[in-house]
């Protein structure tokens, strides 16, 4: 079945420092990828995403494509922010109803 | 627009009781989601209703029954709590439930302890 890897957390970098989140997919047919975002005490939010390979999906600064060929659709951001602070959800959709969730990954961003 | 809306957002239980969470979401959308979020775990779909008139069950539906008011509503309900059923519950909805690029909008979560 379909399922998504995200790398274990927490995450903790220090204010302006580069951001990769790696997230690794399995899949039958052509999946949509998605990030989303959750801040403490609140809901997901869609953060980005990408619906075929080589697609860039981009958002507050945040980026990651889609590669087929790699299986992967990664999370990056140049230079992080204190607000950046967050769990992020890898997820991907193909045939069915339900989106398919990684672990998550806690970003700690210190001042 | 309030978007996806949930009641309450904070419960504690004994094991046994019963209650209902309820959903509302002021977009017009078709479809929509219940899901649970336990530690380490992701999220994970409980119960979903493609549209209206219609549920069908995901990937943890043991313990649950749903019910699809109308449009706009979508609750979740534990019939005899137990404590495997602490968690974080989120419902979302989305414009509809089979095309692969439909964002789904979330709820902030209702947070239910079962003592």
């Amino acid at each position: 079945g379909d399922s998504v890897t995200q790398m274990e957390g927490p995450v903790t970098l220090s204010e302006e420092a580069f951001l990769t989140i790696n997230c690794t997919y399995t899949a039958t047919g052509y999946p949509s990828l998605f990030w989303y975002v959750q801040y403490p005490g609140e809901g997901l939010q869609l953060l980005l995403k990408a619906t075929k390979a080589d697609d860039k999906g981009s958002n507050k600064g945040f980026e990651a494509t889609y590669r087929k060929e790699t299986t992967s659709f990664h999370l990056e951001k140049g230079s992080v922010q204190v607000s950046d602070s967050a769990v992020y959800f890898c997820a991907l959709k193909s045939s069915g109803y339900a989106l398919n969730f990684g672990k998550g990954t806690s970003l700690l961003v210190t001042p | 627009n309030a978007g996806v809306t949930q009641t309450p957002k904070f419960q504690v239980l004994k094991t046994g009781q019963s209650m209902t969470l309820q959903c509302a979401q002021d977009m017009n959308h078709n479809s929509m989601y219940w899901y649970r979020q336990d530690p380490g775990m992701g999220l994970r779909l409980i119960y979903y209703s493609a549209s209206e008139g219609t549920t069908d069950k995901g990937e943890v539906p043991n313990g649950y029954n749903v019910s699809r008011l109308n449009k706009r509503e979508f609750s979740l309900r534990l019939e005899s709590a137990a404590p495997s059923q602490t968690s974080v519950y989120f419902c979302a909805s989305s414009e509809t439930a089979l095309a692969g690029q439909m964002e789904q909008f979330f709820g902030p979560g209702t947070r239910l302890t079962v003592l």
